[in-house]
């Protein structure tokens, strides 16, 4: 089992450019998460998907984020236009079953917006 | 919504004592409550799990106990060893329009040798 797999693993970009994180969840799963984590909030839910149908976004901070899972073993995180106040370390995690099984997260993006 | 509190954010012990760490929640209708560690620069991973019908779960040095009345559960870790220190979290699943995962704000743990 290959775990489930983010892209990049570090991401340095200016500040206004669009950022795009890309996630690979475990074969099977059926619910994805988008986790960011940051010092100051911890970790914090952005974003579900189950069966690639997003179920409940009231995480994602602003409209300049979106996410998209058009197959189930593919997900996206976009951020545009970036600001320093995103960089974080991104995780995508996922789940057979919903949030009462285990979750099993990525190796995470390391975000910076300069 | 759920809301998670853990204590203490940090705890240091020595190598081969116990190391406790708590956590409260909000919401009585909480049903699932599992445990990660992170080392520096990796992944949360899952290290142990209880579910609210249960009052306490271990594994090997690692044990959970839950006590719903006073909405607390703890991870106890026994035997401490360097490869230990980490930062842990808690979570507790919420219910209702809360029904993800909310997560503590992390204890770091130091075990000195």
């Amino acid at each position: 089992d290959a775990g489930v797999i983010q892209s990049p693993r570090h991401e340095v970009t200016e500040m206004g450019q669009e950022v795009t994180l890309r996630c690979k969840p475990i074969s099977g799963h059926d619910y994805l998460f988008w986790y960011r984590q940051t010092m100051m909030r911890g970790l914090e839910l952005l974003i579900y998907f189950n069966n690639n149908v997003p179920i409940d976004d009231s995480g994602m901070p602003e409209d300049r984020f979106s996410a998209k899972m058009p197959n189930a073993s593919f997900s996206t995180l976009k951020i545009q236009p970036s600001e320093p106040r995103d960089s974080a370390v991104y995780f995508c995690a996922s789940s057979f079953g919903g949030s009462s099984q285990p979750q099993h997260f990525g190796d995470g993006t390391r975000l910076s917006i300069l | 919504g759920e809301n998670v509190e853990q204590h203490p954010s940090t705890l240091s012990v020595q190598e081969g004592d116990s190391a406790v760490i708590k956590c409260t929640y909000s919401d009585s209708a909480s049903n699932y409550f599992p445990w990660y560690k992170q080392e520096l620069g990796k992944r949360p991973q899952l290290i142990i799990d209880i579910r609210s019908n249960v009052g306490e779960k271990k594994d090997q040095r690692i044990a959970v106990t839950l006590n719903k009345t006073a909405k607390h559960f703890s991870l106890h870790i026994t035997e401490t060893q360097p490869e230990d220190s980490a930062v842990y979290f808690c979570a507790a699943k919420g219910s209702g329009s809360a029904r993800q995962l909310t997560f503590g704000s992390g204890t770091q743990l130091t075990v000195l040798p």
